[in-house]
């Protein structure tokens, strides 16, 4: 059974920093890993979508990579503002395109 | 706009009383899914659906029942709602099953069962 762990749980930064955040899986066969953000009681808004084949996709100051191998990705967000405070996700898909998720890092950018 | 909606956005029941939670796409998407969202457990499959009057289990199906009689419309329902069912709801729909496609969310159904 596919398990998505994300590390840290929570982060916070201060605003201008590069940050780093982690998602592990542990069945490799995947199709595709989709970066997730979430505000507080809000739905999710899919940042970065990176299929199997693929080693990294970037958008604006996001960068996601992924070592399909290892069952490792990152997400990078460079010089963060306040703006960027939410609860990040990553999800895996595997058959039927059913999307397994890890339970999030919430990050929080200070002035 | 294409989006993936859904209604109620906020609903209050209690114990044993049947609802609905609709969710509809514009996107013309094959595939669509429920999602239940727990502090601590992340979101969790509820049920899919490959196509029209094609429906299956996901990891948490007991208590839940689905239709898809149109290909736009994906509706959850709660015959007997109970507290554990407490829960953020969200649909999504992708083009296709096969192709693994990005992903789109509803904006969440935040149901209390009292």
């Amino acid at each position: 059974k596919q398990e998505v762990t994300q590390i840290p749980a929570a982060l916070s930064v201060p605003e201008g920093e590069n940050l780093v955040l982690n998602c592990s899986f542990t069945d490799s066969a995947i199709y595709n890993l989709q970066w997730f953000r979430q505000d507080p009681g809000k739905g999710l808004t899919s940042l970065l979508l990176i299929q199997s084949s693929q080693r990294e996709q970037t958008s604006g100051r996001l960068n996601a990579s992924l070592d399909k191998s290892s069952g490792r990705s990152t997400l990078y967000i460079a010089a963060s503002q306040p703006g960027d405070s939410a609860t990040y996700l990553c999800a895996v898909s595997g058959t039927a395109s059913k999307l397994t998720f890890g339970t999030g890092t919430r990050l929080q950018v200070t002035l | 706009e294409a989006q993936v909606t859904q209604n109620p956005r906020y609903l209050i029941t209690v114990t044993g009383k049947k609802l609905t939670v609709t969710c509809s796409q514009n996107m013309n998407h094959e595939y669509m899914s429920w999602y239940r969202q727990d502090p601590g457990l992340g979101l969790r499959q509820i049920y899919y659906s490959m196509n029209v009057e094609v429906t299956d289990k996901g990891d948490v199906p007991e208590g839940y029942k689905v239709s898809r009689k149109e290909k736009r419309n994906f509706p959850l329902i709660l015959e007997s709602p109970s507290p554990n069912q407490t829960s953020l709801y969200f649909c999504a729909s992708t083009p296709s099953g096969r192709s693994h496609n990005e992903q789109f969310f509803g904006p969440g159904t935040r149901l209390t069962v009292l």
